[in-house]
C-alpha cells in the first residue's frame, strides 16, 4: 500500500487546549514524513518533517515523532492558539519499492480554535 | 522573494471553453506539480514534472494537459472543461533532493 490516513475533522478546541491529530501511513520501506498546514485562503506550507525512525520534527510549538513500529506520525501541540486555526495535512514521500515517488497526502484535518 | 505564482486566482467559465491556468516559480526548481483540492477528498495530484520536457500523470489526470517547455513554467490546460472540474487548484514546486514543496496561493475554478 501507499497511503496516508489522518483523523477526520473538524476539530474544535478552546485556546490553550492540547492538540493531537492522528496520522498513520502504509509503506513497504521507510518514507520521509511531513506535516503541512494550510491557513485560510492560502496554499500549503511545510510545518515540520522527519526523515527516519524515532526522529522528532518540531516547529512553532508543534511536534511529531516518526514511529516505525506503529507506522504513525501524530501531530501534537501543548497549547493551541486562535492563530493555529487551519487545515493540517499529513504526507509521506518514498518508502515504496518502485523508486522515486511524489508526495502522498492525507485528506486533511480542519482545526478551529476558539478564544 | 522565493515564490510560486499562479494565475488567475479566481476563474468562472462555461462547459467546453478551453482555459489555461499558469504557474511560474522563481527558485530554479526541477520538480513541479499540480493538485486539486476538493472537500472530503484532500489533495489529489493531477500531473507532475521532474524536469523540462518530462511530465507524468498523477492520480487524476483525465481531462487535463500540462507542458514543461521551460524550467520555471508549468501551465495546466483544460481543453474542454466540465462541471466536475470545479475545484481549488494548486501548483507546487521543489528543488532537487529538497523534499519541501512550495505551493502557490491557489486558483478557484468554477465550471458552469
Amino acid at each position: 500500500g501507499n497511503s496516508v490516513t489522518q483523523m477526520e475533522g473538524p476539530v474544535t478546541l478552546s485556546e490553550e487546549a492540547f492538540l493531537t491529530i492522528n496520522c498513520t501511513y502504509t509503506a513497504t520501506g521507510y518514507p520521509s514524513l511531513f506535516w503541512y498546514v494550510q491557513y485560510p485562503g492560502e496554499g500549503l506550507q511545510l510545518l515540520l518533517k522527519a526523515t527516519k525512525a524515532d526522529d522528532k520534527g518540531s516547529n512553532k510549538g508543534f511536534e511529531a515523532t516518526y514511529r516505525k513500529e506503529t507506522t504513525s506520525f501524530h501531530l501534537e501541540k501543548g497549547s493551541v492558539q486562535v492563530s493555529d486555526s487551519a487545515v493540517y495535512f499529513c504526507a509521506k514521500k518514498g518508502g515504496v519499492r518502485s523508486g522515486n515517488t511524489p508526495l502522498v497526502f492525507g485528506k486533511g484535518t480542519r482545526l478551529s480554535v476558539i478564544a | 522573494e522565493a515564490q510560486v505564482t499562479q494565475n488567475p486566482r479566481y476563474l468562472i467559465t462555461v462547459t467546453g471553453k478551453k482555459l489555461t491556468v499558469t504557474c511560474s516559480q522563481n527558485m530554479n526548481h526541477e520538480y513541479m506539480s499540480w493538485y486539486r483540492q476538493d472537500p472530503g477528498l484532500g489533495l489529489r495530484q493531477i500531473y507532475y514534472s521532474m524536469n523540462v520536457e518530462v511530465t507524468d500523470k498523477g492520480d487524476v489526470p483525465e481531462g487535463y494537459k500540462v507542458s514543461r517547455k521551460e524550467k520555471r513554467n508549468f501551465p495546466l490546460i483544460l481543453e474542454s472543461p466540465s462541471p466536475n472540474q470545479t475545484s481549488l487548484y494548486f501548483c507546487a514546486s521543489s528543488g532537487g533532493t529538497n523534499e519541501k514543496l512550495f505551493f502557490g496561493s491557489g486558483t478557484q475554478l468554477s465550471v458552469l
